[in-house]
């Protein structure tokens, strides 16, 4: 089993819809968890951490789920600037500073 | 710019060859991570410094892959006889320590490296 996996995708959603992407995580320990957002032959960037109690920016709501051990992104109110890749990023217990990273799921917002 | 750099952007060459990256991290960041990244994957772990020190290697790295940091400061990633299979994206990050341990990376545009 993989230690980060995502739906690759891609969701092909409208202007103005809400779209959720789950990812999941084999390390029941793992503390710390993100989303990045990587643009066509861009570098990753950080989009949001995830909490424990979950964390909302903007349009934006991250939540973790340890019984299930998954992650969830929600973008509410779609905008064709959210085209991009949303990586799914978890630390590896044993080494508090490395973060795996999913695959990725792939959004494509048409007009 | 006050981001991470690296050079070069591009770099083709021949199979057999060895090259040389170079990463310059954010100034007052202490750790630097080198990843690598292949079409439609995630960028794979590589390899991690605190300060000079080289805290962890990939298992998947082989022993053609060597990484330094000599000064703490910038950092090098050489690949020695490469292969075409060594043909990825290698994205430099550098990160330094957050309030509660919460590691953020901050990524490079990366060196786009094609082994003919």
């Amino acid at each position: 089993r993989k230690e980060v996996e995502q739906d690759p995708g891609p969701f092909n959603v409208p202007e103005g819809a809400t779209v959720a992407f789950n990812c999941t995580y084999s390390n029941s320990a793992s503390q710390s968890f993100f989303w990045y957002r990587q643009d066509c032959r861009k570098e990753p960037k950080l989009l949001m951490s995830v909490y424990s109690s979950g964390n909302e920016d903007g349009r934006f709501t991250a939540q973790l789920n340890r019984a299930s051990q998954y992650i969830s992104l929600l973008i509410r109110d779609s905008k064709l600037s959210d085209s991009a890749t949303y990586l799914c990023v978890v630390n590896i217990p044993e080494s508090s500073y490395k973060l795996i990273f999913g695959s990725g799921t792939r959004l494509l917002v048409r007009p | 710019d006050t981001g991470v750099s690296q050079d070069p952007r591009h770099k083709i060459t021949k199979r057999g060859q060895n090259v040389t990256f170079r990463c310059d991290p954010i100034s007052e960041h202490n750790r630097l991570y080198w990843y690598r990244q292949t079409l439609g994957q995630g960028p794979e772990f590589l390899t991690y410094f605190q300060n000079e020190a080289q805290l962890e290697k990939s298992r998947l790295l082989s022993d053609r892959f060597s990484a330094e940091r000599p000064k703490g400061s910038f950092s090098t990633l050489e690949i020695q006889r490469t292969e075409q299979g060594d043909s990825a994206m290698y994205l430099c990050a550098s990160s330094r320590n957050a309030a509660g341990g919460e590691e953020k990376l901050f990524f490079g545009s990366g060196t786009q490296l094609s082994v003919l």
